[in-house]
């Protein structure tokens, strides 16, 4: 079954407005989580570590104020994509990390479409 | 050089072909290395881990040679479900877990 999961899995939005987009840890507590987006034909790249309890961490050329991190709990951590325009449109894909496996697993990402 | 390059493909390929794709990365101190698997419009996930003794898994090998900086997958037998885009990732120097650097893929259509 799905480690991880994403809400929602497709967001069409206005420019100008802001979306949410909820990723959670199914299986297992997790003190950190990761962002990533992909635009087309592009690698993933990541954006900011999310870590519980405290600010998030960003990549170079990530505005932090733009994408806010908000990593309240263990299971939960949300992106809010603030004042979207047609350039952010991407696919957003968080990630958490199983430590025993050695493994990082992928939420099922949330296409975002701003017009 | 980009950090991880791979050949965009796509590969072509008939049903039990075998199929070789390739990678280099630039940073000479990495210390993981994988492959995963991309389907359309979904997420990546796990296809193996690459070790430096090279492993195997099923009809899938992946190769690592340090000296060159240079990662390979070999696909046996190709099927119709391997069509999917591959991903090359590799760490950060001195990165946690979530430090990965992914390639751009490399495109694969099995046909019948």
């Amino acid at each position: 079954g799905a480690v991880v999961s994403q809400h929602p899995s497709r967001v069409i939005c206005k420019s100008g407005t802001s979306v949410k987009i909820e990723c959670r840890s199914l299986d297992f507590q997790a003190t950190t989580m990761f962002w990533y987006r992909q635009f087309p034909k592009q690698s993933l790249m990541l954006m900011a570590t999310s870590n519980e309890g405290s600010k998030a961490t960003y990549e170079q050329g990530v505005e932090k104020d733009k994408f806010l991190i908000n990593h309240a709990s263990l299971t939960l951590s949300t992106l809010t994509v603030t004042s979207a325009h047609p350039e952010d449109s991407s696919f957003y894909i968080c990630s958490v990390v199983q430590r025993s496996y050695n493994e990082q697993f992928f939420g099922p990402g949330t296409r975002l479409t701003v017009l | 050089r980009k950090e991880v390059e791979q050949d965009p493909g796509p590969f072509n390929v008939p049903e039990g072909a075998t199929v070789a794709f390739n990678c280099t990365y630039s940073n000479s101190a990495s210390q993981s290395f994988f492959w995963y698997r991309q389907d359309c419009r979904k997420e990546p996930k796990l296809l193996m881990s690459v070790y430096s003794s090279g492993n195997e898994d099923g009809r899938f090998t992946a190769q690592l040679n340090r000296a060159s900086q240079y990662i390979s997958l070999l696909i046996r037998d190709s099927k119709l479900s391997d069509s999917a885009t591959y991903l090359c990732v590799v760490n950060k120097l001195g990165g946690s877990q979530g430090n990965l650097i992914f390639g751009k893929g490399t495109k694969l259509s099995v046909k019948p």
